[in-house]
C-alpha cells in the first residue's frame, strides 16, 4: 500500500526557534497533502490543507504565519514551526490522499512528537 | 458546527470476543466514512471505509455498519486479538466537494488477555 514518510519523528527545541517537519509520499504523486495536530488523549485536528504549486488553505484559528507550509512538489510538503514556544508541543501528523477505484485513502504519516523547552 | 463524536471513551474485552465500536456524526451530507486505528506514539492506520450508499462493508475481522437514518457508524472487530488494542478513530468526509476528513473523539479499546 502507499506510504507516507514523516520525518522527524521526535524533536526537542528551545523556545523561539524554528522546527521543519518532513511529509513525502513514497510511492504515490500527492496532489493534496493534510496537516493535523494532535493532543495527548484527543483527537486529530485539521491544521491546513496542502496543495501542491499553490498556497496551503488554513483552518479557522491556525496562524498561517506560525505554521508555514510548503507544497513544493508531488510528494513533499513541508510544515515549519515558527518562533515555536511551550504551547506549541504536539503531536503533528501529515497525511496524504491517493485515490484509488472506490478509495479516497488518506494515508498518515508516523507523526512528529514536537516539544518545546 | 459540524461534528463525529463516539459514544464510548474506553472499551475493555477479553481476547478473543468481539468488539463493537460506535461512532456518531451530525453532518447528513457526509458521504464516505472511515475507521482509524492509533497505536501510541503513531499515526493512524487505515482499516476500513464504506460510502453513504451502502450499510455494510467488510474486511478482514473488521465489519463497518452505517445507519443513515440514525448518523450512527460502527465498527465490529471480531475475535479480537492483542494487537487490536489501541485508539479507534471514525472519520468523516463532509460531500464530494470536500476534501476534508472530521475525526472522531476516539476510543480506546483495550484487550485482555
Amino acid at each position: 500500500g502507499a506510504v507516507v514518510s514523516q520525518h522527524p519523528s521526535r524533536v526537542i527545541c528551545k523556545s523561539g526557534t524554528s522546527v521543519k517537519i518532513e511529509c513525502r509520499s513514497l510511492d504515490f504523486q500527492a496532489t493534496t497533502m493534510f496537516w493535523y495536530r494532535q493532543f495527548p488523549k484527543q483527537s486529530l485536528m485539521l491544521m491546513a490543507t496542502s496543495n501542491e504549486g499553490s498556497k496551503a488553505t488554513y483552518e479557522q484559528g491556525v496562524e498561517k504565519d506560525k505554521f508555514l507550509i510548503n507544497h513544493a512538489s508531488l510528494t513533499l510538503s513541508t510544515l515549519t514551526v515558527t518562533s515555536a514556544h511551550p504551547e506549541d508541543s504536539s503531536f503533528y501528523i501529515c497525511s496524504a490522499r491517493d485515490r484509488q477505484g472506490y478509495h479516497e485513502k488518506l494515508f498518515f504519516g508516523s507523526g512528529t512528537q514536537l516539544s518545546v523547552l | 458546527g459540524e461534528s463525529v463524536g463516539l459514544h464510548l471513551p474506553t472499551l475493555s474485552v477479553q481476547e478473543g470476543d468481539n468488539s463493537i465500536i460506535n461512532c456518531a456524526y451530525s453532518n447528513s451530507a457526509s458521504d464516505y466514512f472511515i475507521w482509524y486505528k492509533q497505536e501510541s506514539g503513531k499515526g493512524p492506520q487505515f482499516i476500513i471505509d464504506i460510502r453513504s450508499n451502502m450499510d455494510k462493508r467488510q474486511g478482514q475481522r473488521v465489519t463497518v455498519l452505517l445507519n443513515k437514518t440514525v448518523k450512527h457508524l460502527s465498527l465490529q472487530i471480531a475475535a479480537t486479538q492483542p494487537g487490536d488494542s489501541a485508539v479507534y478513530f471514525c472519520a468523516e468526509k463532509g460531500s464530494s466537494f470536500s476534501e476534508k476528513l472530521t475525526f472522531g473523539t476516539g476510543t480506546r479499546l483495550t484487550i485482555i488477555p
